[in-house]
């Protein structure tokens, strides 16, 4: 069964920094994996959705870098400003499980503070 | 844009109530799914479905049921609802179930006592 981690569990920033979140995943056999946002109290908001046969994808400020055979993705936020604090989920749609079905990371909570 | 909406945000209910809970998708997605998600144990899956009528059983299906009758309505329902069922419930659709992006609602927030 597909296992996704996400490293740090928390962080916090001041306003201004690059940061990089991390999501690890055991099975390397994915459709994509796909980065979320989300609120306190609200739903996920997709950010970006990398597929297995690619390598990055950019939107703004966020990139995120995906390496299947190592079973790693990164998401890469540059300048960083209090707007951006939410928790942030990563999940992989597994070729294994019936229909693609998504895994999720238990997720990364960020504050950027002023 | 994709529009994934669900009946209540904030809910309440007393144990042994059968619960409805309803999501509504305007892009004419084929997949549908519910989540709930609680503190230190993250999503979970607890059915999704491919098709009208059609259903599969995720992760922790036990206590629950679903309705699909229409391609845009799928229903998450609660045959007797109990403490533990206590939860943020989340649904989503996609178009092409394992390519696309998964659209997330707003989440309904349930407590039974």
């Amino acid at each position: 069964k597909q296992e996704v981690t996400q490293i740090p569990a928390a962080l916090s920033v001041p306003e201004g920094e690059n940061l990089v979140l991390n999501c690890s995943f055991t099975d390397s056999a994915i459709y994509n994996l796909q980065w979320f946002r989300q609120d306190p109290g609200k739903g996920l908001t997709s950010l970006l959705l990398i597929q297995s046969s690619q390598r990055e994808q950019t939107s703004g400020r966020l990139n995120a870098s995906l390496d299947k055979s190592s079973g790693r993705s990164t998401l890469y936020i540059a300048a960083s400003q209090p707007g951006d604090s939410a928790t942030y989920l990563c999940a992989v749609a597994d070729r294994g499980s019936t229909l693609g079905r998504l895994y999720f990371g238990r997720g990364t909570q960020l504050t950027v503070w002023p | 844009d994709v529009k994934v909406t669900q009946s209540s945000r904030y809910l309440v209910k007393r144990t042994g109530e059968k619960v409805f809970l309803e999501c509504v998708q305007d892009m004419d997605h084929e997949n549908m799914f519910w989540y709930r998600q609680d503190p230190g144990l993250g999503l979970r899956l607890i059915y999704f479905s491919y098709d009208v009528k059609m259903k599969e059983k995720g992760d922790i299906p036990e206590g629950y049921s679903v309705s699909r009758e229409k391609k845009e309505r799928f229903s998450l329902i609660l045959e007797s609802a109990s403490t533990n069922q206590t939860s943020m419930y989340l649904c989503a659709s996609s178009f092409v179930a394992g390519h696309d992006e998964q659209y997330f609602g707003p989440g309904t927030r349930l407590t039974v006592t």
